[in-house]
């Protein structure tokens, strides 16, 4: 079947610290990848995609590669700040079950000054 | 600007009592879901319609309930059997195309509470 793992929380980090947030899949078929993030109260926010193997998902200084060998797609910054300080939520799709989502448990990341 | 709206923000339940979560979209998406949040437990699939006047149960169903009358609309009704309904829940639409690789997007929740 299809399942998601994520690293988990909760995170903290100083202000332009490296972030890594590991997330690895299982899929039966040909998955798309997703992160999300979302802030407290809200919705999630699509971050990132990537939807075939070797892609590079990218966004406000996030990066994501989907690495079909190691099954994973990690998320990456290289300088977080205070106002990234949410929750993040590995994702995938995939089209053999019908384009439903499976997401992670999501990981909580706290950015201190 | 194109989104999901739900509505109410917040919401208190009487116990025996039905209460209805609206969700509507304007993005002309195809694709309709239902998602309960719980502390730690990440987003778990309750209901999701592909087209109008269908839509399929997903993980936990039980003690909810749906329609899908128009595109733009997925009300979800927790019913008077979910013995545990206080949890964040929200919704999502997606284009739906066979491809797989369109993002879900999400409003910004309904909280649902027991008085």
């Amino acid at each position: 079947g299809n399942s998601v793992t994520q690293m988990e929380g909760p995170v903290t980090l100083s202000e332009e610290a490296f972030l890594t947030i590991n997330c690895t899949y299982t899929a039966t078929g040909y998955p798309s990848l997703f992160w999300y993030v979302q802030y407290p109260g809200e919705g999630l926010q699509l971050l990132l995609k990537a939807t075939k193997a070797d892609d590079k998902g990218s966004n406000k200084g996030f990066e994501a590669t989907y690495r079909k060998e190691t099954t994973s797609f990690h998320l990456e910054k290289g300088s977080v700040q205070v106002s990234d300080s949410a929750v993040y939520f590995c994702a995938l799709s995939d089209r053999s079950t019908g384009n439903q989502f499976y997401f992670g448990t999501g990981t909580s990341l706290t950015v201190i000054p | 600007d194109g989104g999901i709206t739900q509505s109410p923000k917040y919401l208190f339940r009487k116990e025996g009592q039905n209460v209805t979560l609206s969700c509507e979209q304007n993005l002309n998406h195809d694709a309709m879901y239902w998602y309960r949040q719980d502390p730690g437990q990440g987003l778990r699939l309750i209901y999701y319609s592909q087209i109008v006047n269908d839509f399929q149960k997903g993980d936990i169903a039980e003690g909810y309930s749906v329609s899908r009358e128009k595109k733009e609309s997925f009300p979800l009704t927790v019913t008077s059997a979910q013995k545990n309904p206080t949890a964040f829940y929200l919704c999502a639409s997606s284009p739906g195309t066979p491809s797989g690789n369109q993002p879900q997007h999400f409003g910004d929740g309904t909280r649902l509470s027991i008085l």
